[in-house]
Order: C-alpha cells, then structure tokens, then sequence
C-alpha cells in the first residue's frame, strides 16, 4: 500500500523569498518519488524524481527535493520564488516492485505576491 | 515534450449522449492512463492500460469504459453522458526507464462539459 500527503493545500510567499512545499509518504516497498508542476489550464509537467539514487534531487526550475527515509518525506524547496512560479504542485508516490499505479497527493497551490 | 496528444480539447456535450475521448502518444510507451481532475479532488484514476487490449479499473471507472486496439491510442468513452462527468480529463503514459522508474507524462487535457 501506498500513501502521499501534502501538508499544505496553499503555501503563499513574496517574489524572491524561499519556497517549501511539504510532502509526507508511506510505501510499502523502496518508492519512486515524484514532484510534478501545473500551470493554469495545462498539462502536469514532471518537476523531478527520487528513485534511490542521491537524496538530493535537483529539477528544473531551480526546484530541488530531498529524500528523508527516517521521515518519509520528500519536500521541495527553492531558493528564490519566481512570480512563474505560481503554479499548483502535486507529490506522487510510485512503489517498487512493478507497481506502475502511482499515487497522487491533492496538491498544493503556491501563490507568489510581488 | 512527450508525444502525448488528445482530442477533443473542449467539449459540450448534453446529458444522455454517449462521447469518446482520445489519447495518441508517439513514445510506445506501454502504459496509459486516464484522469478527471475535479476542484477539491486532485487527480482521480478512472482507467489504465497495461498494453494492447489490456485495460483494467481505477478508482471512478463507473460511467466510464475504455479500448486499446493499438499501442499509441487509448479511448475513453462516456456512454450515456451525466452532468457529474463534467470534468478536465488528462491521459498520461509511463515506461520502465534505464532507473527502473515509471514517470508518467501527461496530455494537455480535455474540458469536457456535460449541460
């Protein structure tokens, strides 16, 4: 079984301050963890991806995320909002073992004030 | 980008017809999906596929059937169409990459309004 929670559903910041968006998982086996990024009225673009190779992630954008086993957690950060940046951010949760079911958390909704 | 299209990309349909949504990727890709995404809800399984003529259900699948008769269409279809089916609906398609991860890629997404 497979779980993914967002702590947040809105996370509100000032252009230029740090971001962290919070993301709590529980999987059964070793998981695969994903951050995608949705802009208004588009696609879901995949932001990065842990799948047990450096706990540290870097994606595009600038984002980064970070694998806490002890934690089972998986935030993503960024130094320097971006007013770009405002998007919706949904965590994700694959676990191993051939599972090709991911699961997906309600998203949180960044907001960037000028 | 992935080559992942849909069509229609907006849709006003009456309650009672039958509509059939498109997926097309260009990636043989073997796995597809199909998505609503409803405010409050998140994103929401309703079908995957696991290869040609291999479907199977999510969590919404009622109301909803599905066909794969080749690799890079899957169809979603609403038979007889109800307001509740109002809705943005993404495909996405994922493979085993060299890491052994299945990320999925998504569609730009179908409006679909049930009047």
């Amino acid at each position: 079984a497979q779980s993914v929670t967002q702590l947040d559903s809105h996370v509100s910041v000032s252009e230029g301050t740090p971001v962290l968006l919070r993301c709590n998982y529980s999987s059964s086996y070793s998981p695969s963890l994903f951050w995608y990024v949705q802009h208004p009225n588009k696609g879901l673009q995949l932001l990065l991806k842990y799948t047990s190779a450096a706990t540290l992630v870097k994606g595009i954008n600038g984002f980064e995320a970070e694998f806490k086993k002890s934690e089972t957690s998986f935030h993503l950060t960024k130094p320097s909002a971006h007013m770009s940046d405002a998007a919706e951010y949904f965590c994700v949760v694959l676990g191993s073992g051939g599972s090709y079911i991911p699961t997906f958390g309600r998203g949180t909704s960044l907001i960037v004030h000028p | 980008d992935a080559g992942i299209t849909q069509s229609p990309r907006h849709k006003v349909t009456e309650t009672g017809t039958p509509v059939t949504l498109r997926c097309h990727q260009t990636e043989n890709h073997r796995y597809m999906y199909w998505y609503r995404q409803d405010p409050g809800h998140g994103l929401r399984l309703i079908h995957y596929s696991y290869g040609v003529k291999d479907t199977d259900k999510g969590e919404v699948s009622d109301g909803y059937s599905v066909s794969r008769s080749k690799t890079e269409d899957f169809l979603l279809t609403l038979e007889s169409a109800t307001s509740s089916q109002t809705s943005v609906y993404f495909c996405a398609i994922s493979d085993a990459t060299l890491a052994g991860s299945y990320e999925q890629y998504f569609g730009p997404g179908t409006r679909l309004t049930v009047t």
